[in-house]
């Protein structure tokens, strides 16, 4: 089994400022991917960024970055110079690389992001 | 752009009702999914498809089941619906790579009401 754990129901951030989301997650899988999805009112999720879990490299979109940290079982998502287009909630995801044939993944609970001017 | 089309925004059902939720998505995905949406419990699958007339169940398949007769097509079925099956519904479809780190396109979800 997987989990994935989302601590901060709620994070708030002035606009232009950083913020970071955490993420824990526990597979016993030894390969693996992980998500960020984000979900704005329009309540449609899109995909923010991924990781592979055998990249030692943390993944970089624009404004948007992980720290990965896999002994730790953390994948942190940090948003640079946020905008207020960027309030929305927050979804960490975790697939395993051997769960067959579709793409199963196992989401936390969410963070809602607020961004105030 | 790929587009994943939930047939109804908002639905309000009656216990007991059989209610069908349609996803159609565009871009010649093999794999769809239905998840529940709920407040401190995040995203749940339901039921998988990964080819037509093919699903299997996720993590809380009690009292849905599915059915995909075309390859573009999703429907989930509440046989009988009760109160709470009351929820965020949210379909999405995705194409296999080898490395399956794929990424899911999302519909806009129906948000259900079982009164």
């Amino acid at each position: 089994a997987q989990t994935v754990t989302q601590s901060q129901p709620e994070m708030s951030v002035q606009e232009a400022e950083t913020v970071t989301l955490s993420c824990t997650y526990d597979t016993s899988e030894s390969d693996y991917y992980l998500f960020w999805y984000k979900q704005p009112p329009s309540r449609q999720m899109i995909l923010v960024i991924r990781q592979e879990a055998y990249k030692q490299q943390n993944a970089t979109e624009n404004r948007f970055s992980v720290n990965f940290q896999k002994a730790a079982k953390s994948f942190s998502l940090k948003i640079s110079d946020s905008q207020l287009g960027d309030a929305a909630m927050y979804f960490c995801a975790l697939k395993g690389a051997n769960t067959g044939t579709a793409s199963k993944l196992t989401f936390g609970t969410g963070t809602r992001l607020q961004v105030t001017l | 752009d790929v587009k994943v089309t939930q047939s109804s925004r908002y639905l309000v059902k009656r216990t007991g009702e059989k209610v069908f939720l349609e996803c159609v998505q565009d871009m010649d995905h093999e794999n769809m999914f239905w998840y529940r949406q709920d407040p401190g419990l995040g995203l749940r699958l339901i039921y998988f498809s990964y080819d037509v007339k093919m699903k299997e169940k996720g993590d809380i398949p009690e009292g849905y089941s599915v059915s995909r007769e075309k390859k573009e097509r999703f429907s989930l079925i509440l046989e009988s619906a009760s109160t709470n099956q009351t929820s965020m519904y949210l379909c999405a479809s995705s194409s296999p790579t080898t490395g399956g780190n794929e990424k899911l396109f999302f519909g806009s979800g129906t948000q259900l009401s079982v009164l």
